[in-house]
């Protein structure tokens, strides 16, 4: 399996822009995760989806921020406006469920605002 | 809520023994994970531990005593691939079915 997909790896935009992360779970993974990690708050989780459903958005920050699971092999986290306090890597991360299930990361989205 | 503790910093010299301890404060306790993170990398699952005891996986262990919320990761033979950050995290929410993560142990190895 490719593992977590995740596009692009590295984005620069400037300040207000919007700016559209893309995941690709792996397959047959019922669950999506949406993560950042700056210094200053370690790794956060921002939203996770059940069978496409989102289940928990009690991570995202505020309303500029927005994420959708159209289908089970995709998602996407949008920021718009985007702000240089969002500036931070961004993870998708699937895994089956449950307490004792291994989380797969993504390599990330590096996103800088400027 | 969730709090879990860890050490911000660890250095060790290669071929030595560490461990890296962690704390926690949940409610509700499922078990606890350990992943690791190189620079620029996504963290990776390291191991999962649900009841008292220790698990071991090649060079890693992991130990948790659950009437102490207390678990550890040990590594031993280490090698400067080890240099990363270590963190540990807990299952959480609805079903614990995601995690909420330690803010990690950055973990030097020297020669």
């Amino acid at each position: 399996d490719a593992g977590v997909i995740q596009s692009p790896r590295h984005e620069v935009t400037e300040m207000g822009q919007e700016v559209t992360l893309r995941c690709k779970p792996i397959s047959g993974h019922d669950y999506l995760f949406w993560y950042r990690q700056t210094m200053m708050r370690g790794l956060e989780l921002l939203i996770y989806f059940n069978n496409n459903v989102p289940i928990d958005d009690s991570g995202m920050p505020e309303d500029r921020f927005s994420a959708k699971m159209p289908n089970a092999s995709f998602s996407t986290l949008k920021i718009q406006p985007s702000e240089p306090r969002d500036s931070a890597v961004y993870f998708c991360a699937s895994s089956s469920g449950g307490s004792g299930n291994t989380i797969y990361f993504g390599e990330g989205s590096w996103l800088t605002v400027v | 809520g969730q709090s879990l503790e860890q050490p911000s910093e660890v250095t060790a010299v290669e071929g030595a023994i560490v461990q890296i301890n962690c704390t926690y404060q949940t409610s509700g306790f499922y078990g606890l994970s350990w992943y690791q993170q190189h620079d620029g990398g996504a963290p990776t699952f390291l191991s999962y531990n649900a009841l008292d005891g220790l698990e071991e996986t090649g060079r890693f262990s992991s130990f948790l005593s659950r009437s102490d919320s207390y678990g550890y990761l040990l590594l031993q033979e280490l090698q400067m691939k080890d240099s990363a950050s270590y963190f540990c995290a807990v299952p959480e929410g609805s079903g614990a079915n995601n995690l909420f993560f330690g803010t990690g142990t950055r973990l030097t190895v020297i020669p």
